[in-house]
């Protein structure tokens, strides 16, 4: 199995420009999230998903937008990139609601400039 | 959500001896779960404990959960240069975890 897998893992975006951030898992995981992790900030919940078709907001969602349209995809959209969307990004996973602990995947460093 | 504080923010560690970093919360919590992230890397998640009291060893590690479920601790004996990196605490909450800043560990040979 891969786990969660993250595509691109670094890219340079300059401000105003929009990306799509892939995340795609194989472990039939229904819950799946994407976390932002600025230094010394601890991880950040930007949105999550319980199953397809059903997303949410977390703590950090303006300036993003996610889609979940099968169980195992689910990517992140930036519109209008901001020098404040520098960032590491983090998609997890997890069963049932992460009683079993998340998955996550390598990561996205992203800077905008 | 819940949030979880974590001190200290940096823990300076000479090979071979003992540390402890704590997570700490205002209110009781469902259970707290604790992630391991090596420099460059990704969280890598550890264990979970549920239980008031609940104490749980990996290794050189231990892991406990308080009585009154407010707060957990991680103890980490003879200190290896393996165990660099940010360990992170995290509440449960409904289906999402609420992450702590991270204890970032150094080690001197």
């Amino acid at each position: 199995n891969a786990g969660v897998t993250q595509t691109p893992k670094f890219r340079i975006l300059k401000i105003g420009q929009s990306m799509t951030l892939q995340c795609t898992q194989d472990m039939n995981h229904n819950y799946m999230y994407w976390y932002r992790q600025d230094p010394g900030m601890g991880l950040k919940l930007i949105y999550y998903s319980v199953g397809a078709g059903i997303t949410d907001k977390g703590e950090v969602p303006n300036g993003y937008n996610v889609s979940r349209s099968t169980t195992e995809d689910f990517p992140l959209r930036l519109e209008l990139a901001a020098p404040s969307q520098t960032s590491v990004y983090f998609c997890a996973s997890s069963y049932w609601g992460s009683y079993y602990g998340y998955t996550f995947g390598s990561g996205t460093r992203l800077t905008v400039v | 959500g819940q949030q979880v504080m974590q001190i200290p923010q940096y823990q300076h560690v000479q090979e071979g001896e003992d540390f402890t970093t704590y997570c700490n919360s205002s209110t009781t919590l469902s259970n707290i779960q604790w992630y391991k992230q090596r420099p460059g890397g990704h969280p890598v998640f550890l264990i979970q404990l549920v239980k008031s009291g609940e104490v749980k060893k990996q290794k050189r590690l231990t892991f406990q959960f308080g009585e009154a479920k407010k707060n957990s601790s991680l103890h980490i004996t003879a200190t290896q240069t393996t165990d660099v990196g940010t360990y992170f605490c995290a509440a449960l909450n409904d289906y999402k975890l609420s992450f702590g800043a991270g204890t970032t560990v150094t080690v001197r040979a």
